[in-house]
């Protein structure tokens, strides 16, 4: 069965740092592009990021709102996508998602997968 | 960035009916729009992606259509367990981007 679980949330102060995990398992994790996608309260989705697959090294895009204070990475021994989120704002309360995005030829389905997602409060 | 306009922001439909959510893409190259369903409380689901392209699982009641700029997702004969709230998304280019939603009643 494939599966995402996000792990690490919890509530932070202005300024602090967290680093989200997501544990992945029932797929080849090194041939999927994986994105964290968040939603704060009461809001819409908002793409965060990206980590490409093995065969396109593992490359990343992030979102204007987080370029420059988030980073995304993956252990492929571990099948884990991290999260680290320095120099948190309130603005970056939110459920966070891991998502698998299938882009292999001739497979170019999107996200297709979700996680349950984990809460992140940044609050003083 | 590319803008995703979602029409209606909420509608109410009776079970068995027929619906169309719309997406308007402030400009788009390719196809590349997918839709989800969120519940309350709960993950998005993957419904459609390219646009048209019903992902692994997903009844075929959900059909998803468009071109150039406006994209559409019909529900047909609409269930009880239909409720919630559809996104559009577009990942023609970064940043990708998500319509604002549209809720789903069923009466």
């Amino acid at each position: 069965e494939v599966q995402l679980v996000e792990s690490g949330g919890g509530l932070v102060q202005p300024g602090g740092s967290l680093r989200l995990s997501c544990a992945a398992s029932g797929f080849a994790f090194s041939d999927h592009y994986m994105d964290w996608v968040r939603q704060a309260p009461g809001k819409g989705l908002e793409w965060v990021g990206r980590t490409r697959n093995k065969a396109n090294s593992f490359t990343t895009e992030y979102g204007a709102s987080v370029k420059g204070r988030f980073t995304i990475s993956r252990d492929e021994s571990k099948n884990s996508l991290y999260l680290q989120m320095n120099f948190l704002i309130t603005e970056d309360t939110a459920v966070y998602y891991c998502v698998r995005t299938t882009w292999t030829q001739p497979r170019l389905y999107g996200m297709d997968v979700w996680g349950q997602g984990t809460t992140v409060t940044v609050s003083s | 960035d590319i803008q995703l306009t979602q029409s209606p922001s909420s509608l109410s439909a009776f079970v068995g009916d027929t619906v169309t959510i719309t997406c308007r893409a402030s400009q788009i190259n390719r196809n590349y729009v997918a839709w989800f369903q969120q519940k309350p409380g709960k993950a998005p689901k993957s419904l459609i992606y390219a646009g048209s392209s019903l992902q692994s699982g997903v009844p075929s009641r959900f059909s998803g259509s468009g071109s150039g700029t406006d994209f559409s997702l019909t529900i047909s004969s609409l269930q009880p367990e239909d409720f919630g709230i559809y996104y559009c998304q577009q990942y023609d280019a970064y940043p990708l981007t998500f319509g604002q939603g549209t809720r789903l009643e069923i009466k």
